[in-house]
């Protein structure tokens, strides 16, 4: 099938870390990102990861990849109440134009 | 720099009214262009993409119909509104298999 997974809800005390997860469904995808969304607003593209690399760190986001699995999750350090919002990932797949995007996760930190 | 712009931000109709959503893209050319649908608490439905002026791919068959009148305007539409049509409409560009950017999104109750 196209779904691609992850979990609804995610809560957290502020200054610990998130990690979000997602499990895509094509070997063959080329591209995987992780998009913000804050409330009533678009989604932000925060990073992303090409299918040939395990790990791309960028500050406090940590992206890691798991080809074998199809599992990719995002790792965001001393989590603030800022980053309180909605996180998406999304794959991208050879030969078409679409994205191909999860569920979302609704993370929420907690002062 | 390039910036993406819909309109209106907010939309009440009542059912059987016509719809129609603008979204324009500053900045870049030969941009392919999406529309979304994010129903509330739920992930993103891609509903058509434009990889050119005139060239319209549908994913989901319903009562909306896209048109791409110009390189960069984008016009999601309908002839009568349902209740299913309520939710937060979500334009984007990508220049080829880059990433998407996406616009402010437009909040639509069909009433």
């Amino acid at each position: 099938g196209e779904d691609v997974e992850q979990s609804l809800f995610l809560s957290v005390r502020e200054g610990d870390s998130s990690v979000i997860n997602c499990t895509y469904t094509d070997s063959s995808s080329t591209y995987l990102y992780w998009y913000k969304q804050e409330p009533g607003a678009g989604l932000q593209l925060l990073t992303y990861i090409f299918s040939n690399m395990d790990m791309k760190q960028d500050q406090r986001l940590t992206v890691l990849l798991n080809k074998k699995d199809k599992h990719l999750s995002l790792r965001i350090a001393d989590t603030q109440t800022g980053d309180s919002a909605i996180y998406f990932c999304a794959e991208t797949r050879p030969g078409t134009y679409k994205y191909i995007f999860g569920t979302g996760t609704r993370l929420k930190v907690l002062a | 720099s390039q910036t993406i712009h819909q309109w209106p931000a907010t939309l009440v109709q009542p059912v059987g009214s016509p719809l129609s959503l603008e979204c324009t893209v500053e900045g870049t050319s030969n941009p392919n262009l999406y529309w979304y649908r994010q129903a509330a608490g739920r992930g993103l439905q891609l509903l058509f993409y434009s990889v050119g002026i005139g060239q319209i791919s549908s994913e989901v068959p319903q009562n909306l119909s896209a048109s791409r009148p110009q390189d960069r305007q984008f016009i999601l539409s309908s002839k009568k509104l349902l209740l299913s049509d309520s939710g937060f409409y979500l334009c984007a560009w990508s220049v080829r298999y880059n990433e998407q950017f996406f616009g402010p999104g437009t909040r639509l109750t069909v009433l």
